[in-house]
């Protein structure tokens, strides 16, 4: 089944750290892939649309210069927090499909965390 | 505007009995998608099972099964035969019409299953 990976699992780091993400599709490839962001025991939301070989689409709120997203290929999209902050800590999960209209797969989440 | 409600924060089930959880949502477009997910205390999404808005049966995998009632809006996921493994949060999602074929998904709040020998 499709596979979607998603590194690193966990980041502790100092404020105003800038911060990679990756996500990627394993044995599928993925022109759009979906960045989700999960506050505790709350419901995921979804940050932004990254479409493989253009910009990404932001939803409303989300600020574009601070998560920047990257998908340079079909298999690889990376969420970049840039100088983050302790409001910044959170879970970030991404998803992607392997064919359109099909359930999407999750990689497994990454607990940022900012000191 | 496109909506999920989840009107359960947490439900408790004892082992071995069937559970309802419950999934209503909004929308005005004729084709869509529900989605049902598993994310344990470990985080990772696992995808459950799956109704189509044109599908005229309801959907089962093993032993989940999705309650469709089209006129009421509403997709119930109903766990048969709980396991202790079970125990987790329980998510109803709901794809956009195919938009540019974009696959966006609008997540419920989600209920929190607990299984109790």
């Amino acid at each position: 089944g499709a596979v979607v990976s998603q590194h690193p699992s966990r980041v502790i780091c100092k404020s105003g750290t800038s911060v990679k993400i990756e996500c990627r599709s394993l044995d599928f490839q993925a022109t759009t892939m979906f960045w989700y962001r999960q506050f505790p025991k709350q419901s995921l939301m979804l940050m932004a649309t990254s479409n493989e070989g253009s910009k990404a689409t932001y939803e409303q709120g989300v600020e574009k210069d601070k998560f920047l997203i990257n998908h340079a290929s079909l298999t690889l999209s990376t969420l970049t927090v840039t100088s983050a902050h302790p409001e910044d800590s959170s879970f970030y999960i991404c998803s992607a499909s392997d064919r359109p209209n099909q359930p999407q797969h999750f990689g497994d989440g990454t607990r940022l965390s900012i000191l | 505007a496109q909506k999920i409600t989840q009107t359960q924060p947490g439900m408790f089930v004892q082992e071995k009995e069937a559970v309802t959880l419950d999934c209503t949502y909004d929308t005005s477009d004729q084709s869509y998608g529900l989605f049902w997910y598993k994310q344990p205390s470990s985080g990772e999404m696992i995808f459950l099972i799956y109704q189509g808005s044109y599908d005229e049966q309801n959907a089962t995998e093993g032993r989940y099964s999705l309650n469709f009632q089209k006129a009421r809006k509403s997709a119930n996921l109903v766990i048969s035969a709980s396991q202790l493994g079970d125990s987790a949060m329980y998510f109803c999602a709901m794809r956009e019409a195919a938009f540019y074929n974009t696959d966006k998904l609008i997540f419920g709040t989600g209920t929190r299953l607990q299984v109790f020998p």
